[in-house]
């Protein structure tokens, strides 16, 4: 069965400072997709970005960096120098390659980023 | 220009009520989503549609109705509101899975349903 872990339930960090959120998966597909979604206080759902199983780069973007280990089966997701827009719900989420495949999300981690 | 819109944003009901909520999708994808998040932020999928056609049927009650007119609309009737049924319901977009499309999941800025 497929499953994500967010161990991560809160988070609280003063502006400016790196923070990491860690993800695990676990899945028997050999090929698989991550997704790492932004839930704001808003509550709309943002996506982040999404990673194949088979592209183990590293991704930046901007403050947002990913780190892709499939031997750990670990998606962690870093913000560098943290403002107070950073404040939301992170989801982690899994999903085969099939078009039957269901996306299973982690049960998110709150990040609280204090000025 | 709103991607993914629906409607309406918020709803109160009384227990027993039948209720519909409204999802459109201007980004030309074929694949339609429902999903609940319960009071623990906890997100699920309910059923996905491709191309007006049901592909993802989670356990979900019957009082649980998706309808597709076409393939920009996705909507959700529920019969008989049920207090349980307090969640936000977010609906989601994707291009054609079955030909191989992206991956990735564009999200409504949910509905917030709450039932007395």
């Amino acid at each position: 069965a497929q499953k994500v872990t967010q161990a991560q339930t809160e988070i609280s960090v003063v502006e400016k400072e790196d923070v990491t959120l860690d993800c695990v998966y676990e899945t028997r597909d050999t090929t698989y997709y991550l997704f790492w979604y932004k839930q704001p206080p808003s509550g709309e759902l943002v996506f982040l970005i999404r990673r194949n199983s088979f592209d183990e780069q590293n991704e930046i973007s901007g403050r947002y960096s990913w780190n892709f280990q499939k031997s750990t089966s670990s998606f962690n997701f870093t913000i560098t120098a943290s403002q107070v827009v950073d404040s939301a719900v992170y989801f982690c989420a899994l999903k085969g390659i099939t078009s039957y495949d269901k996306v299973i999300f982690g049960p998110g981690t709150s990040l609280s980023v204090i000025p | 220009d709103t991607a993914v819109s629906q409607t309406p944003k918020y709803l109160v009901t009384q227990m027993g009520n039948d209720k519909s909520i409204k999802c459109e999708q201007n980004l030309g994808h074929d694949t339609m989503y429902w999903y609940k998040q319960d009071s623990k932020k906890f997100l699920k999928i309910m059923f996905s549609y491709n191309n007006k056609e049901l592909i993802i049927n989670e356990t979900v009650p019957n009082r649980f109705s998706p309808k597709s007119p076409d393939k920009a609309h996705l909507n959700l009737h529920i019969n008989s509101l049920e207090l349980g049924d307090s969640a936000v319901y977010f609906c989601a977009s994707s291009q054609d899975l079955f030909r191989g499309g992206e991956e990735t999941q564009y999200f409504g800025p949910g509905t917030r349903l709450l039932v007395l």
